[in-house]
């Protein structure tokens, strides 16, 4: 059982908008910051946003985040065959004094 | 380029040893908080461990503290996991990463398997 909660899987027709959402708890995303990553199949996973609402270099616009509360969503827009893959959440648990992982979901473009 | 290389993981058997090690390059490795996450054969991530640029602070999930020692050597550009007492619930894929901002893990290693037999 993980500490954050997502939806198991989404699903949405390419060029179309989804969102995923990552429920938590105050000590973890109602008062620390979260991030997200894409795992492909058999490769490790790819920062998308950290510190809730910022991109690494080279992620493009299409991938955004929003925290607020004890939630926070992910968005990806311009949906791609490419992005078929799994995603995760991720914070810190103040109380825990641990990093935490969501479940993930799995992103279908159908 | 930025690059994390993870080596040391094999089979070892219940109640064993193994200490994996992660070579960095590419980025000042003493400016960064450094992490091992883990993941399970078919199931999500697992955060395990972080280390402070300079050492002095170390973080562990419940489930590895008193078995898992982490630590980095900045002068080699090396960070390790020594795991000790390892269970079957330890097989996973570690992942050597780098901490970015307050929250983020932006690089990450191939990741080394380890395998815990009964």
């Amino acid at each position: 059982q993980s500490v954050l909660t997502q939806p198991p899987s989404v699903s949405a027709a390419p060029g179309q908008k989804v969102t995923i959402s990552c429920s938590g708890i105050t000590s973890n995303i109602g008062n620390n910051y979260v991030s997200w990553y894409q795992q492909l199949p058999g490769t490790a996973p790819k920062l998308l946003i950290y510190d809730s609402d910022k991109r690494p270099s080279g992620i493009p616009d299409r991938f955004s985040g929003s925290q607020s509360g004890t939630s926070a969503t992910l968005g990806v827009t311009g949906l791609q065959t490419g992005d078929e893959a799994d995603y995760y959440c991720g914070t810190w648990d103040s109380s825990l004094s641990a990093g935490v992982f969501g479940g993930g979901t799995k992103l279908t473009v159908l | 380029q930025v690059q994390l290389v993870e080596s040391g993981g094999g089979l070892v058997k219940s109640g064993g040893s193994l200490r994996l090690s992660c070579a960095a390059s590419g980025f000042t490795f003493s400016e960064y908080y450094m992490s091992w996450i883990r993941q399970a054969p078919g199931k999500g991530l697992e955060w395990v461990s972080y280390i402070s640029s300079s050492g002095s602070t170390i973080y562990y999930t419940d489930s590895v503290k008193g078995r898992i020692t982490i630590s980095r050597d900045n002068a080699k550009n090396s960070l390790f996991l020594q795991m000790n007492s390892l269970r079957a619930e330890d097989t996973a894929v570690y992942y050597c990463v780098r901490v970015l901002g307050t929250w983020g893990f932006d690089y990450w290693g191939q990741g080394t398997l380890v395998t815990v037999s009964s």
